[in-house]
């Protein structure tokens, strides 16, 4: 069954504490692999998209990386304002739905 | 260029009615996809348009529908609404890169209760 599993489902940091979030995924066919954020009753805003293994990408204090069964988002002395939840989705061929979403990390930042 | 827009924000129904919801894609944007958000599952896919055809459906029953419009802008339906379907909506567009990957942009959703 194709799945997509995030972890951890929460995570408190200290500002400036770095840290990793795991998105791990068994689908077959995979087209492209996304991270969103997404803050309090408001749609996910987009962060990246990865294609293959070995790619990475960065923006800001966030570096992206995929390999063949999981994606990590690194957070890098991160602040207050990083806090939201972290969605990964995954794009494969075939399939009944186009696009699955893990379930998130909740990532909190204490000043 | 604007982002995804969605109408209305909020909503208030009680069981056993009907609603529509709109959404309006990112200029040149064709893909629209629909999604149903709640704290205990997550982001649930519920269909995908393009050019005014569904193209994928989620497991979701016949009481939620859709349609998308010539200009790219869609609505969704749920009928005979239930407790159950009180959620954040949201809305997705991407530019579908033919052979490519999509990118999703979401708007900012509509939050439907039913009491």
């Amino acid at each position: 069954e194709d799945q997509v599993t995030q972890s951890p489902e929460a995570l408190r940091l200290q500002e400036g504490e770095s840290s990793s979030l795991n998105c791990s995924y068994t689908v077959s066919g995979l087209r492209g692999l996304f991270w969103y954020r997404q803050d309090p009753g408001k749609g996910p805003e987009f962060l990246f998209t990865l294609y293959s293994a070995g790619e990475e990408k960065e923006k800001e204090r966030l570096k992206a990386t995929l390999t063949k069964k999981e994606s990590f988002l690194h957070i890098t002395a991160p602040k207050p304002e990083d806090s939201a939840t972290y969605l990964c989705a995954v794009q494969y061929s075939g399939g009944y739905q186009k696009v699955t979403f893990g379930t998130g990390t909740k990532l909190q930042v204490i000043p | 260029k604007a982002g995804v827009t969605q109408t209305p924000r909020y909503l208030i129904k009680t069981r056993g009615q009907q609603v529509t919801l709109s959404c309006s894609p990112i200029s040149g944007h064709r893909s629209v996809s629909w999604y149903q958000q709640t704290p205990g599952q997550g982001l649930q896919f519920l269909f995908e348009y393009f050019s005014e055809t569904q193209r994928n459906k989620g497991n979701f029953p016949g009481r939620f529908s859709g349609r998308q419009f010539s200009n790219s802008r869609s609505e969704m339906n749920v009928s005979t609404l239930e407790l159950g379907d009180s959620a954040l909506y949201l809305c997705a567009s991407s530019p579908e890169i033919a052979g490519g990957q999509d990118t999703q942009y979401f708007g900012p959703g509509t939050r439907l209760t039913v009491l």
